[in-house]
């Protein structure tokens, strides 16, 4: 079965400029959850989504955006990007069962903001 | 909102010795309390995981223990070795239904010294 898969893997960006980031879930899960990584923060929970419903949202600023689509996929937008924003951005994906909350990361995508 | 303490930040053990890791958290509805390694440029993976209804739960050389009274959860290793020099993350959510954000906690590297 494959895994989470992220794209692109590696990407840089000038502020000011958006960037979108594609995720692609496990065959079967339908929740999809993003998290920025960084090495003084960890990982902070940007939102979830299931069934192409954000059922979840962090405390991120409104630039951060992000959908998901019928098949499951989903994509994260950051729109005027700040130096800040540079960091390893990781989806994962769950089953939507009750009895177990494992999440199931992907590899990330690494922005770097110059 | 949740809120998760983790400490130590950084954690150095000579092979073979044992590695202990706290989290404390802030939400009493928290209920699912998982802990995430990850390796140096990996993705984060789930290593154990332990439900308010338990007290103690073991793998091999790994065990967790939960104080829901305390609001606090701990990460136990025992017989190190160098493979298991990683990131460790704690984490903490209401889980069931239809919330699957965690809550992370920022990381404890763990070294252990051949």
């Amino acid at each position: 079965k494959a895994g989470v898969t992220q794209t692109p893997r590696y990407l840089i960006k000038t502020r000011g400029q958006q960037v979108t980031l594609s995720c692609s879930p496990i065959s079967g899960h339908r929740s999809v959850s993003w998290y920025q990584q960084t090495p003084g923060q960890g990982l902070q929970f940007l939102f979830e989504y299931f069934s192409e419903t954000q059922r979840n949202k962090g405390n991120f600023p409104g630039r951060f955006s992000g959908r998901q689509f019928s098949n499951s996929r989903s994509e994260m937008n950051v729109s005027t990007l700040e130096l800040g924003d540079s960091a390893l951005y990781l989806c994962a994906s769950s089953r939507p069962s009750p009895d177990t909350g494992e999440l199931f990361f992907g590899e990330g995508s690494r922005l770097t903001v110059l | 909102g949740e809120n998760v303490e983790q400490h130590p930040s950084t954690l150095s053990v000579q092979e073979g010795d044992s590695a202990v890791i706290k989290c404390t958290y802030s939400d009493s509805a928290s209920n699912y309390f998982p802990w995430y390694k990850q390796e140096l440029g990996k993705r984060p993976q789930l290593i154990i995981d332990i439900r308010s209804n338990v007290g103690e739960k073991k793998d091999q050389r790994i065990a967790v223990t939960l104080n829901k009274t305390a609001k606090h959860f701990s990460l136990h290793i025992t017989e190190t070795q160098p493979e298991d020099s990683a990131v460790y993350f704690c984490a903490a959510s209401v889980s069931g239904g239809s919330n699957y954000k965690l809550t992370f906690g920022k990381g404890t590297l763990l070294t252990v010294n051949p």
